[in-house]
């Protein structure tokens, strides 16, 4: 059965602090991972990773793939209020009628104090 | 674009009663999928379409119905809700094996 894994579950910050996310995953036929920013509302995407060792930025936002060890980061640097939300992880895989099966993790709750 | 509609945004069931989940995108995504997202529980799959005529169960199918008439829409339905099915309901498409776009999403509570 697919697994995966976010921590911290929960997280309380000051704005200026940096954060660092973890996604740790089991999943058969990997394909690549994606992390997502939800607030109170639609997840919106973030960022698809698909080989390791390469690190793809967004302004403060950065995150890196690590396939031999099966996890991700998700770096945010000098966190704002408005960077408050839910981070879910997400690998895909090749499933076996070849549709983008996500497998979602129970996502990291970010709360960013002024 | 409107991307990916959902309706209704809220609505409240009694136990046995029945609807239908609309869901609509107008990206020409082949790929749709139903989630659902219990309170502080990431997004479970209920059901999916790889095409027009094509569906097939995710993790927690039971309860749900689905048809894909069209590649535009994939309506969800509940036959004989049960308070279990309390939950906040996703609708999300994609071209491909990675990016999913998701809807707004609608609230159900059933009593």
């Amino acid at each position: 059965e697919d697994k995966v894994v976010q921590s911290p579950l929960s997280l309380v910050v000051h704005e200026g602090d940096t954060v660092t996310l973890n996604c740790s995953y089991e999943v058969t036929n990997f394909r690549s991972l994606l992390w997502y920013k939800q607030e109170k509302k639609a997840p919106t995407f973030l960022f698809m990773l698909t080989s390791s060792g390469i690190e793809k930025k967004s302004g403060r936002l950065s995150s890196i793939l690590d396939k031999k060890e099966l996890f991700s980061i998700l770096n945010i640097t000098a966190t704002q209020t408005g960077d408050s939300a839910v981070y879910l992880c997400a690998p895909t895989t090749r499933g076996g009628t070849s549709y983008g099966k996500l497998t979602f993790g129970q996502g990291t709750i970010l709360t960013v104090h002024p | 674009n409107a991307g990916v509609t959902q309706t209704p945004k809220f609505r409240i069931l009694k136990i046995g009663q029945s609807m239908t989940l609309q869901c609509t995108q107008d990206m020409n995504h082949n790929y749709m999928y139903w989630y659902r997202q219990d309170p502080g529980m990431g997004l479970k799959l209920i059901y999916y379409s790889v095409g027009a005529g094509i569906t097939d169960k995710g993790e927690v199918p039971n309860g749900y119905n689905v048809s894909r008439s069209t590649t535009e829409d994939f309506p969800l339905r509940l036959e004989l809700a049960a308070p279990s099915q309390t939950s906040v309901y996703f609708c999300a498409s994609s071209y491909g094996y990675d990016e999913q776009f998701f809807g707004p999403g609608t609230r159900l509570t059933v009593l």
